[in-house]
């Protein structure tokens, strides 16, 4: 089975600075995809970012970018020029070759102060 | 407008009365998942169907019945709530099927639940 565990509980950031959301996993699988979610207070889950494991390229959208390390299973999160929007909940999720089930960490949650 | 549907987003209700949470896509999905979120714990699944008529347990399925009679709704059903079933709950849907590895996962608005 596989286990995705998120270190930080709560972070927080200066508005316009940059934070690094920490994620590990574990597994057997050599090919799955990696995931961030975000959840606002409004409860919306809402996809960040998404990486496959077979791409050695990180991901980037816009202000966030993924620091993937196959080796270390390690899939960390870049936020950019944090704004206060961002303020939320963070979950990374792996999915594997059953194709389908989401696997969570724990979540951590980002304050962004102005 | 793509969506998950859920409902009630809010319910208080007492230990042993029956309840169902409705869930509801209009993506024509083929998998459809329960999900519960506790504090510390992310999201842990509960229930999941491939596709109609086809229905399987997650991580968490105790105290908890799903039913997939439709290919767009697929409702979770507490027949004797517990205290420790107080939760966050989402409904999520995806495409299905072994080629879906990379698509999203769609949610609903969550259904935050008390048992008193």
């Amino acid at each position: 089975a596989q286990t995705v565990t998120q270190s930080q509980p709560e972070m927080s950031v200066q508005e316009a600075e940059t934070v690094t959301l920490s994620c590990t996993y574990d597994t057997s699988e050599n090919n799955y995809y990696l995931f961030w979610y975000k959840q606002p207070p409004s409860r919306q889950m809402i996809l960040v970012i998404r990486q496959e494991a077979y791409k050695q390229q990180n991901a980037t959208e816009n202000r966030f970018s993924v620091n993937f390390q196959k080796a270390a299973k390690s899939f960390s999160l870049k936020i950019s020029d944090s704004q206060l929007g961002d303020t939320a909940m963070y979950f990374c999720a792996f999915r594997g070759n059953a194709g389908n089930m989401l696997t969570f960490g724990g979540g951590t949650r980002l304050m962004v102060k102005p | 407008e793509a969506q998950v549907t859920q409902n009630p987003r809010y319910l208080i209700t007492v230990t042993g009365k029956k309840l169902t949470v409705t869930c509801s896509q209009n993506m024509n999905h083929e998998y459809m998942s329960w999900y519960r979120q506790d504090p510390g714990l992310g999201l842990r699944q509960i229930y999941y169907s491939m596709n109609v008529e086809v229905t399987d347990k997650g991580d968490v399925p105790e105290g908890y019945k799903v039913s997939r009679k439709e290919k767009r709704n697929f409702p979770l059903i507490l027949e004797s709530p517990s205290p420790n079933q107080t939760s966050l709950y989402f409904c999520a849907s995806s495409i299905g099927g072994a080629g879906a590895m990379n698509t999203e996962a769609f949610f609903g608005q969550g259904t935050r639940l008390t048992v008193v």
